[in-house]
């Protein structure tokens, strides 16, 4: 069964950082492209990141390019997202995903980590 | 910018209704589209893959079709435990970007 298991969440104030992480198992981790959706109180899914199984191409939304960076650690089946320069406009639950296939829809979820960005 | 379309944003029907959802992609995705269904509280499940392949285990009654630019999400007979938000997804490049949510209520 696939188990996806976030944390790293919590309260921080603007400007500040936070490093969340997805800790996989049930699946082979290194075959399978993941990324991270996150979902503001209240409103609809938006995708943040993705990565492909060896970790050399990453692809990101523009709302957060230059501020947030995904890695994966194929030897722990652990992935990252480094998040810096956070506004309140990031606050939101920050799922992980396991892809279906590379470049393809996402077929399990992570219960989600909830990020707070305010002063 | 690349923008997914999502119509209505909500909808009220009966319970053994047919109901549509429309999702409209900016520019072509082939057939790239993905719906995914959202109960209150709950993680988002994969419904539909690749327009119109049913993920393993949803209900035959969703079905998924379309291409290029304009996808619909039928579900034939609306059952209570439908009652949930739906997102339609791109994913032929990045940005992956998610339609912007239909709620669905009996």
């Amino acid at each position: 069964e696939v188990q996806l298991l976030e944390s790293g969440g919590g309260l921080v104030q603007p400007g500040g950082s936070l490093r969340l992480s997805c800790a996989a198992s049930g699946f082979i981790f290194n075959s399978y492209t993941m990324g991270w959706v996150r979902q503001a109180p209240g409103k609809g899914l938006e995708w943040v990141s993705d990565i492909n199984q060896s970790g050399g191409r990453t692809f990101y939304a523009d709302s957060v390019r230059g501020r947030f960076t995904i890695s994966r650690d194929n030897s722990r089946n652990t992935l990252d997202l480094q998040m810096t320069s956070l506004r309140a406009e990031d606050t939101a639950v920050y799922y992980c995903a396991k892809a279906r296939l590379t470049g393809s829809s996402y077929d399990s979820w992570g219960q989600g980590t909830l990020v707070t960005v305010s002063s | 910018d690349f923008q997914m379309t999502q119509s209505p944003s909500s909808l009220s029907a009966s319970v053994g209704d047919r109901v549509t959802i429309t999702c409209r992609a900016s520019r072509d995705i082939s057939t790239s589209l993905a719906w995914y269904q959202q109960k209150s509280g709950k993680v988002p499940d994969l419904l539909i893959y690749q327009a119109s392949t049913l993920q393993s285990g949803v209900p035959s009654r969703f079905s998924g079709s379309g291409s290029g630019t304009h996808f619909t999400l039928t579900i034939s007979s609306l059952q209570p435990e439908d009652v949930a938000f739906y997102y339609c997804q791109n994913y032929d490049n990045a940005p992956l970007t998610f339609g912007g949510g239909t709620k669905v209520e009996i």
